[in-house]
């Protein structure tokens, strides 16, 4: 089976800092897609940041940033001046080259303390 | 444009009830997809449409059925519902090999 892993069920960070959550993955497919989704209490799935495998460049979107290590087949996301609004579940998936759906992790609550 | 989205919001069954639960996306997309969500855990994909005319099991399809009744929509049945199926439900649709889209989900209670 193809696993996600986040190994940090919480996370806490003062705001205006910066945080790192962590996520591993297990895959045997050469071509796959690696995201990172957020969920605020109103439970919608909010997509946050996206990786394809073959790229060696980290994806960036303003304030959140990947660290994408291929042969460690680690993908961790750096939020950086974290605000209120970030706090919520963020998940870790991964998705293969074709229509298959997505493997999630089990999430990271984040909490920011003000 | 309204992207995916699902009926109902809620919904609470009684064991051995039967209900369909409603998805439908308007971005021209190929590929639809049921998951679950139950608590402490990521989404699990319970079956997945590559296409219209096509229907796949995921991880957790035991207990559901499913049709995708054209390109937009995709339907999941619970034909005989139980407690272990008290869960949220969330469609999502993409193109391939791209992110997927999600509906705001079905909050589901088995009594």
């Amino acid at each position: 089976a193809q696993t996600v892993t986040q190994s940090q069920p919480e996370m806490s960070v003062q705001e205006a800092e910066t945080v790192t959550l962590s996520c591993t993955y297990d895959t045997s497919e050469s071509d796959y897609y690696l995201f990172w989704y957020k969920q605020p209490p109103s439970r919608q799935m909010i997509l946050v940041i996206r990786q394809e495998a073959y790229k060696q460049q980290n994806a960036t979107e303003n304030r959140f940033s990947v660290n994408f290590q291929k042969a460690a087949k680690s993908f961790s996301l750096k939020i950086s001046d974290s605000q209120l609004g970030d706090a919520a579940m963020y998940f870790c998936a991964r998705g293969g080259g074709g229509a298959d759906g997505l493997t999630f992790g089990k999430g990271t609550h984040l909490i920011i303390q003000p | 444009n309204a992207g995916v989205t699902q009926t109902p919001k809620f919904q609470v069954l009684k064991t051995g009830q039967s209900m369909t639960l409603q998805c439908a996306q308007d971005m021209n997309h190929n590929s639809m997809y049921w998951y679950r969500q139950d608590p402490g855990m990521g989404l699990r994909l319970i079956y997945y449409s590559a296409s219209e005319g096509t229907t796949d099991k995921g991880e957790v399809p035991n207990g559901y059925n499913v049709s995708r009744l054209n390109k937009r929509e995709f339907s999941l049945r619970l034909e005989s519902a139980a407690p272990s199926q008290t869960s949220v439900y969330f469609c999502a649709s993409r193109v391939t090999s791209y992110e997927q889209y999600f509906g705001p989900g079905t909050r589901l209670t088995v009594t």
